[in-house]
């Protein structure tokens, strides 16, 4: 089971970005988003697919349609530049998976 | 709410090697802890889990190599990790683990590098 990510998204500041992965663990499992900016350990920004942690802005936001999930940053800012993952759970929950990661680029 | 990773450095193939992760600002004992690692330049690899009640999960990449456990005593969780390969040389993070709520801490990670 895999969970498929875009290498790179590129946005202008102010606009709004959007990261897609698709699995098909995702029909029934839960994801989870993470950023890591370089040099940084991840952060969690989004679990169970849209719900936003504390302390996280409301510019993150997650949604979910069938097999693909998609994390949304509206109004992106400078400091939003960083790599993306989303992860979630194979059929079964013994597995943990991770997509590829995607590179936010802010133009 | 803090996890600090040690443990890591350079080993020889087929070496063994102990990582920690130490918790502290939170009750270790009713949580999951989790062992994530990134080789270099490379993406997230999940690696182990271990449940509050003990109940551990492997990836297929290290199982029966590798073996998680915690010592709720010490507020701490290990990985040891034998037969070690260069495939294994990556940034080991550990991560608490909340089901329903994903990895929502991170400790700053520890390197291991296999290496001749």
């Amino acid at each position: 089971s895999e969970l498929t990510q875009p290498p790179s998204v590129s946005v202008s500041p102010g606009q709004t970005a959007g990261i897609t992965c698709s699995g098909d663990a995702l029909a029934k499992q839960d994801a989870y988003w993470y950023q890591q900016r370089p040099g940084q350990a991840p952060v969690l920004v989004i679990y169970r697919d849209t719900e936003r942690p504390s302390g996280i802005p409301e510019r993150f936001s997650g949604s979910s349609s069938g097999t693909t999930v998609t994390l949304t940053i509206s109004g992106v800012q400078a400091e939003d530049e960083a790599d993306y993952y989303c992860q979630s759970e194979d059929i079964s929950g013994a597995y943990q998976l991770f997509g590829g990661g995607t590179k936010l680029t802010v133009l | 709410v803090q996890l600090l990773d040690s443990g890591g450095g350079l080993v020889q193939p087929g070496g063994s090697l102990r990582l920690s992760c130490a918790a502290s600002g939170f009750t270790f004992s009713n949580y999951a802890m989790s062992w994530v690692r990134q080789a270099p330049g490379k993406g997230l690899e999940w690696v182990s889990s271990m449940t509050s009640a003990d109940v551990t999960y492997y990836a297929d990449s290290v199982k029966g190599r590798f073996t998680i456990s915690r010592d709720n005593s010490k507020n701490t969780m290990y990985l040891q990790m034998n037969s070690l390969r260069a495939e294994d040389t990556a940034l080991y993070y550990c991560a608490k683990t909340n089901w329903g709520s994903g990895f929502d801490i991170w400790g700053q990670g520890t390197m291991v590098t296999v290496s001749s």
